[in-house]
């Protein structure tokens, strides 16, 4: 069955770029996900990519997806402590349109 | 903005009792999904409903599990016996249409904590 992969925390400095990673093992993926979750709130979809593209870029965040390694990357650029979160990479493969999830990321943002 | 709305937020139950789980969603969203996160674990697909009925489940949704969609607006899960594993926070989704490309809307999240 297919399965995604991220590390759990990632700190960094207000003002500095945040790249979250995210592996997946399902080579016939179709649409691959990032969703954010604040505290207290539920999951929020920030973007996606469709397998066909590399790259995707919106205002502050960049996502790149190296189908060959089944690596995504989510870069939120100019990071600030309102981007403190939980980001949630997950895909859905050929056929599905359920979305499979990784644990999470807890993007820690310090002054 | 629309959302999907989830109580109660936090529950305690002890171990064999029955626990239900509502959920609101959004009002002109036709398929409607349960996920868990066991703390530490990923987020884990449950069921996904449409036309008042299962159109999908995981190996988790087994007899225990159960949803209902009992009158219009409130969609529901039901486990008749919870058990110490069943602690995790569920969150209750929905969305317009079963499309990849459609924004699945998730809730706030249900804290069952089974003792």
């Amino acid at each position: 069955g297919e399965d995604v992969e991220q590390s759990l925390f990632l700190s960094v400095r207000e003002g500095d770029s945040s790249v979250i990673n995210c592996t997946y093992t399902d080579s016939s993926s179709t649409y691959l996900y990032w969703y954010k979750q604040e505290p207290g709130a539920g999951l929020q979809l920030l973007t996606y990519i469709f397998s066909n593209m590399d790259m995707k870029q919106d205002q502050r965040l960049t996502v790149l997806l190296n189908k060959k390694d089944k690596h995504l990357s989510l870069r939120i650029a100019d990071t600030q402590t309102g981007d403190s979160a939980i980001y949630f990479c997950a895909e859905c493969e050929g056929g599905s349109y359920i979305p499979t999830f990784g644990r999470g990321t807890s993007l820690i943002v310090h002054p | 903005e629309p959302e999907v709305t989830q109580t109660p937020s936090h529950q305690v139950t002890q171990m064999g009792q029955e626990v239900i789980l509502r959920c609101v969603p959004i009002s002109n969203h036709l398929y409607f999904y349960w996920y868990r996160q066991i703390l530490g674990q990923k987020v884990e697909f449950l069921v996904s409903f449409y036309n008042n009925e299962i159109s999908e489940k995981s190996e988790i949704f087994d007899d225990q599990f159960s949803v209902e969609r009992p009158d219009g607006s409130n969609f529901t899960l039901k486990i008749r016996s919870t058990k110490l594993e069943d602690s995790a926070m569920y969150f209750c989704a929905s969305s317009q249409k079963e499309s990849v490309r459609n924004t699945i809307y998730f809730g706030e999240g249900s804290w069952l904590t089974v003792v």
